[in-house]
């Protein structure tokens, strides 16, 4: 079974400012990696997945995210915040069978003017 | 026109009613999964099912039964409300091999 920690459950962070959202997951068998925002009121989109191949996995909106098997992370980032991407991350795992994902308990991201 | 549909969006009923939330897609995929969604919990999955005759039940299934009525559309009931069922429900579609889920809006359920 596959499991998923998002260790910040708040991030407050300044305009133009770099972030960083921490995921680590757990995992006995390979994975697939996904974050997905949800702005407010609104359903869940899809960010960026790792799959397989490079370890550096660019998404929309200017995020990234680095996959690191060696300390089972898969951090999110963005060099520079709008107000824009004020909203809920959530990192998920699916094993890379027929398996569901697993999702963390989000992160509120909070971009300060 | 959205490619998943959840209907009702919102719905307030009392303890011991029956709710049937409903879920329609127009992607095409083979796929579809029910969560729900509670502040500081993140998305826990209900019930998911791979085709129309597959049927699963998620880490959170007690109090809650599903139906996939076709491949386009897969139900949720609950068979008596309680009010530690209030939350925002998702509905969620996904194309076999391709491990993306395309998710509704979500349907927020309260009940009294």
């Amino acid at each position: 079974a596959q499991s998923v920690t998002q260790l910040d459950s708040q991030v407050p962070v300044f305009e133009e400012a770099p972030v960083e959202l921490r995921c680590n997951y757990s995992s006995s068998v390979s994975v697939y990696l996904f974050w997905y925002v949800q702005y407010p009121n609104q359903g869940l989109q899809l960010l960026l997945k790792y799959l397989s191949g490079s370890t550096l996995v660019k998404g929309i909106n200017g995020f990234e995210a680095e996959f690191n098997k060696s300390q089972t992370s898969f951090h999110l980032r963005k060099p520079s915040v709008h107000i824009s991407d004020t909203a809920e991350y959530f990192c998920a795992v699916s094993g890379t069978g027929n398996t569901p994902l697993v999702f963390g308990k989000g992160t509120r991201l909070s971009v300060i003017a | 026109d959205a490619d998943v549909t959840q209907t009702p969006r919102n719905r307030i009923t009392k303890t011991g009613k029956r709710i049937m939330l409903e879920c329609s897609q127009t992607k095409g995929h083979d796929r579809m999964y029910w969560y729900r969604q509670d502040p500081g919990l993140g998305l826990r999955l209900i019930y998911y099912s791979f085709d129309v005759k597959d049927i699963n039940k998620g880490e959170i299934s007690d109090g809650y039964s599903v139906s996939r009525q076709a491949q386009a559309k897969f139900s949720l009931s609950l068979e008596s409300a309680i009010p530690n069922q209030t939350a925002l429900y998702f509905c969620a579609t996904s194309a076999q091999g391709t491990d993306t889920q395309y998710f509704g809006p979500g349907t927020r359920l309260t009940v009294l």
